[in-house]
């Protein structure tokens, strides 16, 4: 069965900082993971894509890695904003039994203070 | 280019009632995701529908239960409401059901059980 945890559950930086949320995976065989912002009560708004041949993809301040066989990705956020608070979610695409959903973290609650 | 659409916003119904809740899938795509997400956790699978038959399902009493319509939009009920349904519903859809394709979500459906 596969398990998604996210490190750490909070974090609270100051504006301007760069940043590092972590997401592991117990099993490696995985078809992509996704990385999704979600403010209060709102839905999840998709933010990177990784298949798994990939090692990492960009988008603007955000870079995520993948490591399949540690089991392992990372967000990293440049230059924090304070637009940038939200929960961030980590979410893989499984194989085999449980390729047809995607199991997620609990995510990371991340403040930018001003 | 219509993204995700769920309908209504927020409900709040009253233990032992039933409700349906209804999403409209991004133009294209046939594979339309149901998840739950109490409060401070990550979602959660419920079911996936591709092609108006059940694909996939999670770990869900029958009472979740589903459907999708020819134009490929879909509607989740549930049965006998108890206290813990409360939570935020998302939808979500895919081009097709490979592990290889996106998930795109819509805004959701608050409910509350009282």
């Amino acid at each position: 069965k596969q398990e998604v945890t996210q490190i750490p559950a909070a974090l609270s930086v100051p504006e301007g900082e760069n940043l590092v949320l972590n997401c592991s995976f117990t099993d490696s065989a995985i078809y992509n993971l996704q990385w999704f912002r979600q403010d209060p009560g709102k839905g999840l708004t998709s933010l990177l894509l990784i298949q798994s041949s990939q090692r990492e993809q960009t988008s603007g301040r955000l870079n995520a890695s993948l490591d399949k066989s540690s089991g392992r990705s990372t967000l990293y956020i440049a230059a924090s904003q304070p637009g940038d608070s939200a929960t961030y979610l980590c979410a893989v695409y499984g194989s085999g039994g449980s390729n047809y959903k995607l199991t997620f973290g609990k995510g990371t609650l991340l403040t930018v203070n001003p | 280019e219509t993204g995700v659409t769920q309908s209504p916003t927020h409900l709040i119904k009253t233990r032992g009632q039933q409700v349906t809740l209804r999403c409209s899938s991004q133009s294209g795509h046939n594979t339309v995701s149901w998840y739950q997400q109490a409060l401070g956790q990550g979602p959660q699978f419920i079911f996936q529908y591709y092609r108006e038959e059940e694909n996939g399902r999670g770990n869900f009493p029958p009472r979740f239960s589903g459907l999708q319509f020819p134009n490929y939009s879909s509607e989740l009920n549930v049965n006998a409401l108890e206290l813990d349904d409360s939570a935020l519903y998302l939808c979500a859809s895919s081009p097709t059901t490979s592990g290889y394709n996106e998930q795109f979500f819509g805004p959701g459906t608050r409910l509350t059980v009282l």
